[in-house]
């Protein structure tokens, strides 16, 4: 079985502040690991994704995600916080040879303050 | 336009009324799937299919129904609706190359049901 737990229900930073979102996983086998943005009134869409090997992935609008296997861990970062970042965020595991279907965490409000 | 679009994008209706929320996509995809979300729980998968005529439930399946005549449609069917689906609805597509590929999501049907 598979399993995502998102830590903090809710974010707050300011703009210009690193931006710090966490997801650890639970799996038995090496998962694939993805982070999903919602913006308001919107679907969702892919920020990125690990499958396999290298740690660190880059994703779309500056976010980066380091999957740490030791820790079951795959939390989301940005350097710089913008206004335009403000959004839910999901995290989403899938593990190799299972369903194809990935199972989601409960997702992240990032809220960012001017 | 690569799109997935799902209507109506907004339906108020009564207990017991049958309903139904098409999904399309333009992808040539494999994969679909149907999700709820509701505040706090994130999204939870209701029914996926791999392929035309095969499907199957996700983690919350009672009360919908779903078909998957055509590769490109995947309707949600709610026989009876009750005023626990009043929920936030998303369909998805992906491509199924067999990778962990990514999900397209559309962009939601919000359904009250009084």
């Amino acid at each position: 079985a598979q399993s995502v737990t998102q830590l903090g229900s809710h974010v707050s930073v300011s703009e210009g502040a690193l931006v710090l979102l966490r997801c650890n996983y639970s799996s038995s086998v090496p998962p694939y690991l993805f982070w999903y943005v919602q913006y308001p009134n919107q679907g969702l869409q892919l920020l990125l994704k690990y499958t396999t090997g290298a740690t660190l992935v880059k994703g779309i609008n500056g976010f980066e995600a380091e999957f740490k296997k030791s820790e079951t861990s795959f939390h989301l970062t940005k350097p710089s916080a913008h206004m335009s970042d403000a959004a839910e965020y999901f995290c989403a595991v899938r593990v190799s040879g299972g369903s194809y279907i990935p199972t989601f965490g409960r997702g992240t409000s990032l809220i960012v303050h001017p | 336009e690569a799109q997935v679009t799902q209507n109506p994008r907004y339906l108020i209706t009564v207990t017991g009324k049958k309903l139904t929320v098409t999904c399309s996509q333009n992808m040539n995809h494999e994969y679909m799937s149907w999700y709820r979300q509701d505040p706090g729980l994130g999204l939870r998968q209701i029914y996926y299919s791999m392929n035309v005529e095969v499907t199957d439930k996700g983690d919350v399946p009672e009360g919908y129904k779903v078909s998957r005549k055509e590769k490109r449609n995947f309707p949600l069917i709610l026989e009876s609706p009750s005023p626990n689906q009043t929920s936030l609805y998303f369909c998805a597509s992906s491509p199924g190359t067999g990778i962990p590929d990514t999900q397209y999501f559309g962009p939601g049907t919000r359904l009250t049901v009084l």
